[in-house]
């Protein structure tokens, strides 16, 4: 069965430009959870999604960083005027259950490099 | 605010040994616990969990121990196999599942 896809895989951009990274969680899932992981860090929160609408974007570091999630199912991390400390693997995780334990599904990250 | 903390960055053990990983949290509204491996170029992918109601849940070689009042997890395997050689991630989140954090991570190494 497919899992969490996110594309591209790599995304090398220059410092100021705007990039978007997508997500396709796996089907059915409508909780979807997008994390940042720095070198030597473990996931940091960013933002979930609860079908269309953000329930938590309370880890989104400044303004620069948005989500949409339209349809309920595939979803867009968005983030403007690059900056070379958001180089990272940013990666997507979506889960069944939301409300219940369950544990989140990941995709591989979109290993971003800003230069 | 780290809520939750791998004190060890690496782990190196014998294969056929026990491999013990440890996890720290500080929230006590955490009530789900999990244990994540890694490797690299690929996501974190779900081991093994507990809820707070538990102490203990085994799933073959893989033994997570919850100890609440200590606000301490730690995850057995045993015995080690090379196969295991990966990023172990202890992650907690509370009862809406929606704030799950995650520590830093303790690199394990199986010699053969």
């Amino acid at each position: 069965g497919a899992g969490v896809s996110q594309t591209p895989s790599n995304k090398v951009t220059e410092k100021g430009k705007y990039v978007e990274l997508r997500c396709d969680p796996i089907s059915g899932h409508t909780a979807l959870y997008w994390y940042r992981q720095s070198l030597g860090q473990g996931p940091e929160f960013l933002i979930y999604f609860q079908g269309t609408g953000a329930a938590d974007d309370s880890g989104l570091p400044n303004d620069r960083f948005f989500a949409v999630r339209p349809e309920g199912s595939v979803s867009t991390l968005k983030i403007q005027r690059t900056e070379r400390g958001d180089s990272a693997v940013y990666l997507c995780a979506s889960s069944p259950n939301p409300g219940l334990n369950s544990p989140l599904h990941f995709g591989n990250g979109t290993r971003l490099t800003v230069t | 605010d780290q809520q939750v903390k791998q004190n060890s960055p690496s782990l190196s053990v014998q294969e056929g040994r026990i491999s013990i990983l440890n996890c720290d949290y500080t929230n006590s509204m955490f009530d789900y616990f999990l244990w994540y491996k890694k490797y690299p170029a690929e996501g974190p992918t779900f081991l093994i969990s507990i809820s707070s109601i538990k102490d203990k849940n085994e799933d073959g070689r893989f033994t997570v121990f919850l100890n609440k009042s200590a606000k301490h997890l730690s995850l057995h395997i045993v015995p080690s196999q090379p196969g295991d050689s990966a990023v172990y991630f202890c992650a907690a989140s509370g009862r809406n599942n929606n704030d799950m954090r995650f520590g830093a991570g303790t690199r394990l190494t199986v010699k053969p």
